[in-house]
């Protein structure tokens, strides 16, 4: 069972470029999330999604977007790339009524 | 999103009780109480959830105060492997799941 996958697991970005991080469950959760770890700090929500064709923004949405065209899948696309958004990234999903389920992340750094 | 209150870093001996406890006052009667631990480099794991009678599961205990305005996560014998932040979030179950992460627990187990 592999749980959440994110793709890739490191990447180096250049100021202004662009890239899509992939997310991918097995679970058949509906509701799936993108949190940024910032070092030393806790997670802080960018975007969210109960369902396929629905999402919405979380609290450092800026910078960012999303899609969600199957349940399976969850990709977080950053557009010109900032130093600021150098971080862990974390996707999660669950269930309505249980606990989040994380990937192992993916670590940006934006030069 | 209501939020919690942990103390920055806790120290335990190995084989020995862990207490680490988590305020919440202004949590509404939706809130579940969960807990989540972070190794270096890894993504959260869930540890323990519940909404207002205490739980027990293989890998801990939660004690949940009578007015649900705090919390205690217990680990009945510290191993090494226990040293981790432990993050206590408030998860709505009516509001998409969303929730708030703080910047957790850091507990040290000393041998």
């Amino acid at each position: 069972n592999a749980g959440v996958t994110q793709t890739p697991k490191f990447r180096i970005l250049k100021i202004g470029q662009s890239m899509t991080l992939q997310c991918a469950q097995d679970m058949n959760h509906n509701y799936m999330y993108w949190y940024r770890q910032d070092p030393g700090m806790g997670l802080k929500l960018i975007y969210y999604s109960v369902g396929a064709g629905i999402t919405d923004k979380g609290e450092v949405p800026n910078g960012y977007n999303v899609s969600r065209s199957t349940t399976e899948d969850f990709p977080l696309r950053l557009e010109l790339a900032a130093p600021s958004q150098t971080s862990v990234y974390f996707c999660a999903s669950s269930s309505h009524s249980y606990g989040y389920t994380f990937g192992s992340g993916t670590r940006l750094t934006v030069v | 999103d209501a939020k919690t209150t942990q103390p920055n870093s806790m120290e335990s001996n190995e084989e020995e009780p862990v207490h680490l406890p988590c305020n919440h006052s202004t949590i509404s009667g939706t809130d579940y109480i969960h807990w989540y631990r972070q190794l270096p480099s890894q993504g959260p794991e869930y540890v323990i959830h519940g909404l207002t009678s205490n739980v027990n599961n293989r890998m801990a205990s939660l004690a949940i105060a009578e007015d649900r305005k705090s919390s205690t996560l217990i680990l009945h014998r510290a191993t090494l492997r226990d040293a981790a932040v432990y993050y206590c979030i408030l998860r709505d179950n009516t509001n998409a799941g969303k929730s708030t992460f703080g910047d957790g627990t850091t507990l040290t187990v000393k041998p």
